[in-house]
């Protein structure tokens, strides 16, 4: 059974409106991790939380947000999205910072 | 900040043919260096995790090597076959913030039949 899930797999926003992102780890890591893929980019990282109730800003936070309300789950909120936010987007978790990752299916995101 | 660069973007190899892949890194306190590959339409999958005291790694069909003076992490696949057809990362974490990863920009191998 998948580890770490991802909801949706895809979605179609429009612009200004509110996208949440979710992730769920059944791993019990204490690190996860929201990236966006692009390409000529590889991965970016978004936000990353340590722990329940913290998110910390990655390298591309802007115009994101990110919620940790519990142990296996953590969000990725766009409140106002925008045409440059269409990605494909992973969650990731890792028991220790700095560790392997493992990753979600990713979430293929468009943003008319 | 911690820069990695992924060389080359783009690779074709024959079937057979040995398929070579290298990343230069910049923070001499990096620590932690991962191989990922993601076939077409998939999620990362870690390939090989090398610590810093290591320098040769090798897995099933491919050797990882690990130059810390030169700050290079290079992946060898030995003897590609179609299924290794698939985009690779490479990743370095470094002290003291292990926690954020820097992936480089991956690289689309191709190994035709």
């Amino acid at each position: 059974e998948a580890a770490v899930t991802q909801s949706p797999r895809n979605k179609v926003a429009v612009t200004g409106g509110k996208v949440t992102l979710s992730c769920n780890q059944t791993n019990n890591h204490n690190n996860m991790y929201w990236y966006r893929q692009d390409t000529g980019h590889g991965l970016r990282l978004i936000h990353y939380s340590y722990g329940a109730g913290s998110t910390e800003k990655g390298d591309i936070p802007d115009g994101y947000k990110a919620s940790r309300p519990s142990q296996e789950n953590f969000s990725l909120i766009l409140e106002l999205a925008t045409p440059s936010q269409t990605s494909v987007y992973f969650c990731a978790s890792g028991e220790l910072g700095g560790d392997t990752q493992y990753f979600g299916p990713g979430t293929r995101l468009l943003v008319l | 900040g911690e820069q990695v660069e992924q060389r080359p973007p783009h690779l074709s190899v024959r079937e057979g043919d040995s398929a070579v892949i290298t990343c230069t890194y910049t923070d001499p306190n990096s620590y932690y260096f991962f191989w990922y590959k993601q076939e077409p339409g998939a999620s990362l999958q870690l390939l090989m995790k090398v610590f810093s005291s290591t320098e040769i790694n090798e897995g099933q069909g491919f050797t990882v090597l690990l130059n810390k003076k030169d700050k290079r992490l290079s992946l060898n696949l030995t003897a590609a076959h179609p299924g290794d057809s698939a985009a690779y990362f490479c990743a370095v974490s470094s002290l003291p913030n292990a926690y954020k990863v820097i992936f480089g920009k991956g690289t689309h191998l191709h190994v035709l039949p």
